[in-house]
């Protein structure tokens, strides 16, 4: 048990359509992030929320908006995705944002967009 | 650019034998420096850290790794694996110039180990 928690685990969605993507902490955990896992890349920090505050956009595409009701909650809306988007999401959440505190994994949510 | 490398994307050995696999970073700076294992199935999780003092650090099953700052280099070492280690090894940098997390990560290897 990671006690970081995605949904779905699977995902296949058209490029018109629009989802989002849930991931819940019960850490304690003030900081939580988005990864984005593809094959053969290094995995990509998308997104930071510090105390439910957006710290960090890494160039991210619009087409991924993200949303942090609260320090255990983190959402990633997605809207007219290309196929290039499919990936392996990945949640993460750490104590502070701080570099010292270690980044807890959720099982991540597979991607595919046709 | 700025980044992590990991010199062996596929590592096949048998029980029994030592691994080692390389890392090596790109920043000038101050870094904290971590190992995560995804094994089959399962969440990537924290293998080992290095933030400061005894460049030599010690993980969760036997796993070490050793901090050379002459060579940025954080290489994994274990002196016997077993075929419960076969899974994908990430190395991650974190820049401390910045002052918070954010982690940059190597493009992983794989580790199968036969029985």
């Amino acid at each position: 048990e990671t006690g970081v928690t995605q949904t779905p685990r699977h995902l296949v969605m058209g490029m018109t359509n629009k989802k989002s993507l849930k991931c819940e902490q019960h850490l304690g955990h003030n900081a939580m992030y988005w990864y984005k896992q593809s094959a053969k890349k290094p995995l990509e920090l998308m997104f930071v929320y510090n105390f439910k505050e957006q710290t960090e956009n890494n160039s991210v595409p619009s087409r991924f908006s993200p949303e942090c009701p609260n320090s255990s909650h983190l959402f990633l809306h997605l809207h007219t995705l290309q196929p290039e988007d499919s990936a392996l999401y990945l949640c993460a959440s750490s104590l502070d944002r701080v570099g010292n505190s270690p980044l807890h994994f959720g099982n991540g949510t597979r991607l595919t967009v046709t | 650019a700025q980044s992590v490398s990991q010199h062996n994307h596929h590592v096949i050995l048998s029980e029994a034998a030592s691994l080692e696999l390389g890392c090596n970073y790109s920043y000038g700076g101050t870094v904290n420096l971590f190992w995560y294992v995804q094994y089959p199935g399962q969440h990537l999780q924290l293998l080992l850290k290095y933030f400061s003092g005894d460049p030599l650090v010690k993980g969760i099953k036997g796993f070490e790794a050793e901090f050379i700052k002459s060579k940025f280099s954080f290489n994994l070492r274990k002196p016997s694996v077993q075929w419960s280690d076969t899974a994908e090894y990430f190395c991650a940098v974190n820049p401390m110039n910045t002052g918070f997390q954010k982690l940059v990560f190597g493009t992983g290897t794989r580790l199968l180990v036969s029985p």
